[in-house]
């Protein structure tokens, strides 16, 4: 029982480059969200998924697309990076909308 | 707007001496509260959650907080602080879909 698990734990990339940001959760929740966390602004939401199929925008969406892969799988994508983009990315997981979240243990992401 | 507030952004607690960590919402309603900790290069773990009924709640390490709905306050509290409770804690609400975060506040327990 592995909870949520992010892959890859750190990146570096240079400036116009793409990756995609991987996020599974074995705990059979409905709900899936990506933030990122920057230094003084606290946890930031990008995109979250209320249920399969679904997809909403979040706070700073920008720069950032997600895909609902199936119930476990929630991927977060940067099309062409940029140094804004530097941060540290957190996957989360509840069962359902309003209630708590466990969170994966992030993706250090460098963008030069 | 729901918000949420953390008005300490670093607080430092001689270790065994007792902690106090404020939270203030502002929702239309009584939202669901909950306290998370973050240890340095780690993901938040879940302290504590309030949905309703008995306003103290327990958590997890030693951790209570308390919901006020007369001061829209979930404050966490430790009687006695520990050197491995240095972290950051954030307290969240829950909104339409999604939490609400506090900004959170660094803990730095002094020997």
């Amino acid at each position: 029982n592995a909870g949520v698990t992010q892959t890859p734990k750190f990146q570096v990339l240079k400036t116009g480059q793409s990756m995609t940001l991987q996020c599974a959760q074995d705990m059979n929740h409905n709900s899936m969200y990506w933030y990122r966390q920057d230094p003084g602004m606290g946890l930031r939401l990008i995109y979250y998924s209320a249920s399969e199929g679904t997809t909403d925008k979040g706070e700073v969406p920008n720069g950032y697309n997600v895909s609902r892969l199936n119930k476990r799988e929630f991927s977060l994508r940067l099309e062409s990076a940029a140094p804004s983009q530097t941060s540290v990315y957190f996957c989360a997981t509840a069962l359902d909308r309003v209630y708590e979240q466990y969170f994966g243990p992030g993706t250090r992401l460098t963008v030069t | 707007a729901q918000s949420v507030t953390q008005p300490d952004i670093h607080i430092t607690v001689s270790e065994g001496a007792s902690l106090e960590l404020r939270c203030n919402y502002s929702y239309g309603a009584t939202p669901y509260l909950f306290w998370y900790v973050q240890s340095p290069g780690q993901g938040l773990q879940l302290l504590l959650k309030y949905f309703s009924g008995d306003t103290l709640v327990q958590g997890i390490k030693g951790f209570e907080a308390e919901f006020k709905r007369s001061q829209s306050s979930f404050n966490l509290r430790k009687p006695s602080v520990h050197w491995s409770d240095a972290a950051e804690y954030f307290c969240a609400a829950s909104g339409f879909q999604k939490l609400v975060f506090g900004t959170g506040t660094r803990l730095l327990v002094s020997p």
